[in-house]
């Protein structure tokens, strides 16, 4: 059974950086089949694809546009986790976040999700 | 951007059906999932490949896709089943490429 949890600061200043960890159990990051992925949800934008890393022979990143100059998704194969760096944040980055795993190559669900952690940015 | 609308809500009475639309652009083309979230927990895949269960997903619970509308089906409703709904695609010219519905809050009556 694969699980997922997530950690960091609940509480971030406006312009810092936004730092989280996904531990992953029950599954490796260097999976070659799976993606490891960053998803956040807030009322005013309700469930948002973040980005994403993945190992395919050499590792790969991808992001959401509107993030995109902003957002750093990083694998740590040695702790089995991988981390969201998300930076110049502003309330509108307050969010719950989730990480979630994109079991297999060619298919688009996830389908396992971490409880997810509040994310306030607040001075 | 590839937008997925959805009814803000749904009320049904228990043990009957709950339809729960999911309007797209030519969505029938695309792999729809739908996921149930309770208050305070993450989303659980419920539906995914437009009607496939997850192991542990009662068959209450199924799908459809054509056209420009995804429709997950709940048959014989439950006090459980009361949560907020979401479909979900994958569209790569999509500012998100994971784009989701905007939810159905499905209210057991």
């Amino acid at each position: 059974q694969v699980q997922l949890q997530e950690s960091g600061p609940g509480l971030v200043k406006p312009s810092q950086t936004l730092s989280l960890t996904c531990g992953i159990s029950g599954d490796s990051v260097s999976s070659k089949s799976a993606t490891w992925n960053w998803i956040r949800q807030s009322p005013w934008r309700g469930l948002e694809w973040l980005g994403r890393t993945y190992y395919r022979s050499k590792w790969y990143n991808d992001s959401a546009v509107h993030v995109k100059s902003r957002i750093i998704i990083n694998p740590d194969t040695s702790n089995n986790q991988f981390s969201l760096q998300l930076s110049s944040v502003t309330p509108e980055d307050t969010a719950v976040y989730f990480c979630a795993r994109v079991g297999s190559t060619g298919t688009t669900v996830f389908d396992y999700w971490g409880q997810g952690i509040l994310v306030t940015v607040a001075s | 951007s590839y937008v997925l609308t959805q009814p803000p809500s749904v009320s049904v009475a228990p043990g009957q059906t709950a339809t729960i639309t999911c309007g797209g652009n030519n969505i029938g083309t695309k792999s729809v999932h739908w996921y149930q979230q309770k208050p305070g927990q993450a989303p659980v895949l419920v539906v995914y490949h437009d009607s496939d269960r997850p192991s542990g997903i009662p068959e209450r619970f199924s799908g459809s896709n054509s056209g420009d509308t995804a429709t997950l089906i709940i048959s014989r409703v439950e006090a459980g089943d009361e949560a907020d709904y979401y479909c979900q695609v994958w569209d790569s010219s999509s500012d998100h490429d994971y784009v989701f519905g905007t939810g159905t809050k499905v209210t057991v009556l």
